[in-house]
């Protein structure tokens, strides 16, 4: 149980050109969904969170109107990177939490690699 | 100062041997503590979770919390090829942000 899954998994596009990424809960409904973007060899960043219904809560230094997320349902949230750039090339990975945790465990998808030509 | 260090070596080791993988903090608050094995160009999957201090064992795999030294430990007993991977720290406050370390990539030499 707990499987969550991404698509595309890799994307390859041109600079100033949008992509969107979803982000499914496929076994278990998900109040609250993560997107982290990681560089090679660093941590994961957490880029904002999302609950369901309801805004995003994006951190410090990341542009909502560029980062665009939508949590449309309890087990899909989507993730669109608009006008990208080469230096938004990075791997994104998104997690959810179930709507009934036992603790705030986070379940963490496949992740997407994203290329800016 | 980062929120969390981790080594992040690379760490090299024969198989069977015992791996220790360590993170340190820097804010008090931390009481969730998780364990993530992450594959190469895959997501993190969770391997322990430990709230508060103590250990916390699972087969192979014991963790602990140390929080008056602000230090936690992931050790992996008889050490497999298939235990190769990037193993990250993560950390939290209220459960709902995590903070993670760089990770500290392993590999296990048949």
């Amino acid at each position: 149980g707990a499987v969550v899954s991404q698509h595309p998994s890799r994307v390859i596009c041109k600079s100033g050109t949008s992509v969107k990424i979803e982000c499914r809960s496929l076994d278990f409904q998900a109040t609250t969904m993560f997107w982290y973007r990681q560089f090679p060899k660093q941590s994961l960043m957490l880029m904002a969170t999302s609950n369901e219904g309801s805004k995003a809560t994006y951190e410090q230094g990341v542009e909502k109107d560029k980062f665009l997320i939508n949590h449309a349902s309890l087990t899909l949230s989507t993730l669109t990177v608009t006008s990208a750039h080469p230096e938004d090339s990075s791997f994104y990975i998104c997690s959810a939490r179930p709507a009934r945790a036992t603790y705030n465990e986070q379940f963490f998808g496949p992740g997407t690699r994203l290329t800016v030509l | 100062q980062k929120e969390v260090e981790q080594d992040p070596g690379p760490l090299s080791v024969p198989e069977g041997a015992i791996v220790s993988l360590n993170c340190t903090y820097s804010n008090s608050a931390f009481q969730y503590f998780m364990w993530y094995r992450q594959y190469s160009r895959k997501g993190p999957e969770l391997l322990m979770y430990t709230y508060s201090s103590g250990n916390k064992e699972d087969g192979r795999f014991t963790a602990q919390v140390d929080k008056s030294s602000k230090y936690i430990s992931l050790f992996i007993r008889d050490s497999q090829p298939s235990d190769s991977a990037t193993y990250l720290c993560a950390m939290s406050a209220t459960g709902n942000q995590f903070y993670f370390g760089t990770g500290t990539s392993l590999t296990v030499i048949p």
